[in-house]
């Protein structure tokens, strides 16, 4: 699975959009983008998945560039409850294989 | 909806010492996976089962083993336990081809 390049941390005011950046520079054309969240020791929770379009659900949007290099991660208005490390994985077709965690983005959401 | 189940929440064992921690997928899912996660770390894949078979391995030391029943649910058995066994042990379940469902994990504690 290609490799992802995270920010370590990033600060967001509450209310307003976070967008998180996640580099993977050797994405194949057959591997998805999926990003993970993890709220102190929880379970990681998942977020959203895309392969070349962006895509959008009720928790986020995920804008993916047209070469496929890197992708935003969306929170719209982010909440105090969003503060978590935010994981961005690569991996082949759909949900075959194994989620590989690397550094993920400590977001914190600030009042 | 039904989720990740796994027992026991908390445990503590003494060095070299058994533990076995047990998780119970969400109803119809085939597949589970179990990943360790270290103090300050991020979650690391053990391994996986996929209708009662092994379908994938990543860094379980051979003191520890699993298996996943007929009823779906899986064993993660941990012998000689050593004090940098202490973590929390997530279990995630998922339908073949679709995302996977994290539980609320196991924390492990070796003195």
């Amino acid at each position: 699975d290609a490799k992802t390049t995270q920010p370590t941390s990033m600060d967001c005011a509450e209310g307003r959009a976070a967008n998180l950046p996640c580099n993977h520079s050797t994405i194949s054309g057959n591997e998805y983008v999926y990003w993970y969240r993890q709220i102190h020791s929880q379970g990681p929770q998942y977020i959203i998945h895309g392969l070349k379009n962006n895509e959008t659900n009720e928790m986020a949007s995920l804008i993916i560039t047209e070469d496929r290099k890197s992708s935003t991660l969306i929170l719209p208005h982010a909440t105090l409850r969003d503060t978590a490390v935010y994981y961005c994985i690569v991996r082949v077709g759909g949900s075959q294989g194994n989620l590989i965690f690397g550094k993920g983005t400590k977001l914190s959401v600030k009042p | 909806a039904a989720g990740v189940i796994q027992s026991p929440r908390h445990l503590i064992k003494e060095k070299r010492e058994t533990a076995t921690l047990k998780c119970y997928p969400i109803p119809r899912h085939d597949t589970v996976y179990w990943y360790q996660q270290g103090p300050g770390q991020d979650p690391q894949f053990l391994i996986s089962f996929y209708e009662k078979m092994q379908s994938d391995k990543g860094s379980i030391p051979d003191r520890f083993s699993a298996q996943q029943f007929s009823d779906y649910h899986s064993e993660l058995n941990m012998s000689s336990l050593e004090l940098g066994d202490s973590a929390l042990y997530f279990c995630a379940s998922s339908l073949t081809g679709r995302r996977e469902y994290f539980g609320p994990g196991t924390r492990l504690t070796v003195t």
